[in-house]
């Protein structure tokens, strides 16, 4: 198993500025993700973080809105850019140990923007 | 593309009564189907899992699915609920060899006690 945490918690910023998210991973995983949550709809998967190398970005989440960096195999951050009120939401990191293992969450990031 | 139902989005019981919570999914090749919960203020974590073998299988928490590969579900159950168990559940697939789940949209179940 991994426990990962994730900080902040939660944050409220002011529209048109950028808030990191830090994801760290007590044990090493194969893949990282980054996940979005909102209220009574499932989790949609922005982005698979790749180690020293860009991440790959799903459809409808760009790099320059949400810039992603993993350093190495347990840590990665997440930049939600230029917020707008839209990107309310909470933000999960999560990590597996490769194909057939289950994935572990962080305890999410609630971001309010005003 | 992929995708993964849960047909009932928000559930009320009573302790003790029985729970089955749907799950259906449209990929059909070979998958590892799982489900998490969330119990509130707390992260996402796993309730059970299928990869092979036994399509009953059994997780945390009394708790039980059961994988039906011709009708393309997985639902959940549990034949007494807790208020404990007041939760927010999901239903995922992973296509086999695949890494990245797909999730469905969640159940909110509450338990009255």
């Amino acid at each position: 198993s991994a426990v990962i945490s994730q900080k902040p918690s939660r944050d409220i910023c002011q529209r048109g500025t950028s808030l990191t998210i830090q994801c760290q991973v007590d044990s090493q995983v194969t893949m990282m993700f980054w996940y979005r949550q909102q209220p009574g709809q499932s989790l949609t998967l922005i982005a698979t973080a790749n180690q020293g190398s860009e991440a790959t970005y799903e459809s409808g989440f760009v790099i320059d809105k949400f810039p992603i960096s993993r350093p190495n195999l347990t840590f990665s951050t997440l930049t939600v850019s230029n917020m707008s009120p839209e990107d309310s939401s909470i933000y999960l990191c999560s990590a597996t140990g490769g194909v057939n293992t289950e994935a572990f969450f962080g305890q999410g990031t609630r971001l309010t923007v005003v | 593309a992929q995708s993964v139902s849960q047909h009932n989005h928000h559930v009320i019981l009573s302790e003790a009564a029985s729970l089955e919570l749907g799950c259906n999914y449209s990929y059909g090749g070979t998958v590892n189907l799982f489900w998490y919960v969330q119990y509130p203020g707390q992260h996402l974590q796993l309730l059970l899992k299928y990869f092979s073998g036994d399509p009953l299988v059994k997780g945390i928490k009394g708790f039980e699915a059961e994988f039906i590969k011709s009708k393309f579900s997985f639902n959940l159950r549990k034949p007494s609920v807790q208020w404990s168990d007041t939760a927010e559940y999901f239903c995922a697939v992973n296509p086999g060899g695949s890494y990245i789940p797909t999730f469905g949209r969640g159940t909110s179940l509450i338990v009255h006690p």
